[in-house]
């Protein structure tokens, strides 16, 4: 159990435009998903909670209207890059947490802006 | 201000013996710590966690202790194998939010 998905795997796009990332917990419901940011050998940074329903809750120093986020249902999160720029393109991973504190991730998605 | 810290990058160990990942936390609020296993462009799978009310938790080959007063956490791996061989991360939680450490890249040899 616990699986989580997230489409797509891989992108790649021009600056300027934007991108979509689904997330999606495939076996049980989550009231609650996480969206973080990982750099070549560098730390999971989480970017932003996001609760089933309502706005979603953004870390300091990351930009809102850049990165959408929707979370319409208890399976389904999505992530919105804006206007993607080169300095955007990174390694974008979603979580959904269980009943305890354990959160279950997704297989990420590789952004490379041109 | 790093809250969670592996001060280890990296960590090689033979086949058959013990593999032993360490943590540090600065912040006595949290309430939860986890162990995640990744590989390169994968998501983080969930390894063992152990609540701060808890100074140990054991599941198979994997035991997670917590030292409180150190503020300490490691995860023991026995016997490791090659197929242990990823980047290890320990995660404090907080109000729902988990803070990763650096990850430590985990080598065991045949």
């Amino acid at each position: 159990g616990a699986v989580v998905s997230q489409h797509p795997s891989w992108v790649i796009c021009k600056s300027g435009t934007s991108v979509k990332i689904e997330c999606r917990s495939l076996d049980f419901q989550a009231t609650t998903m996480f969206w973080y940011r990982q750099f070549p050998k560098q730390s999971l940074m989480l970017m932003a909670t996001s609760n089933e329903g309502s706005k979603a809750t953004y870390e300091q120093g990351v930009e809102k209207d850049k990165f959408l986020i929707n979370h319409a249902s208890l399976t389904l999160s999505t992530l919105t890059v804006t206007s993607a720029h080169p300095e955007d393109s990174s390694f974008y991973i979603c979580s959904a947490r269980g009943q305890k504190a354990e959160q279950f991730f997704g297989p990420g998605t590789r952004l490379t802006v041109l | 201000d790093q809250q969670v810290k592996q001060n280890s990058p990296s960590l090689s160990v033979q086949e058959g013996r013990i593999s032993i990942l360490n943590c540090d936390y600065t912040n006595s609020m949290f309430d939860y710590f986890l162990w995640y296993k990744k590989y390169p462009a994968e998501g983080p799978t969930f390894l063992i966690s152990i609540s701060s009310i808890k100074d140990k938790n054991e599941d198979g080959r994997f035991t997670v202790f917590l030292n409180k007063s150190a503020k300490h956490l490691s995860l023991h791996i026995v016997p490791s194998q090659p197929g242990d061989s990823a980047v290890y991360f320990c995660a404090a939680s907080f109000r729902g939010k988990l803070i990763f450490g650096q990850g430590t890249e985990l080598s065991v040899k045949p």
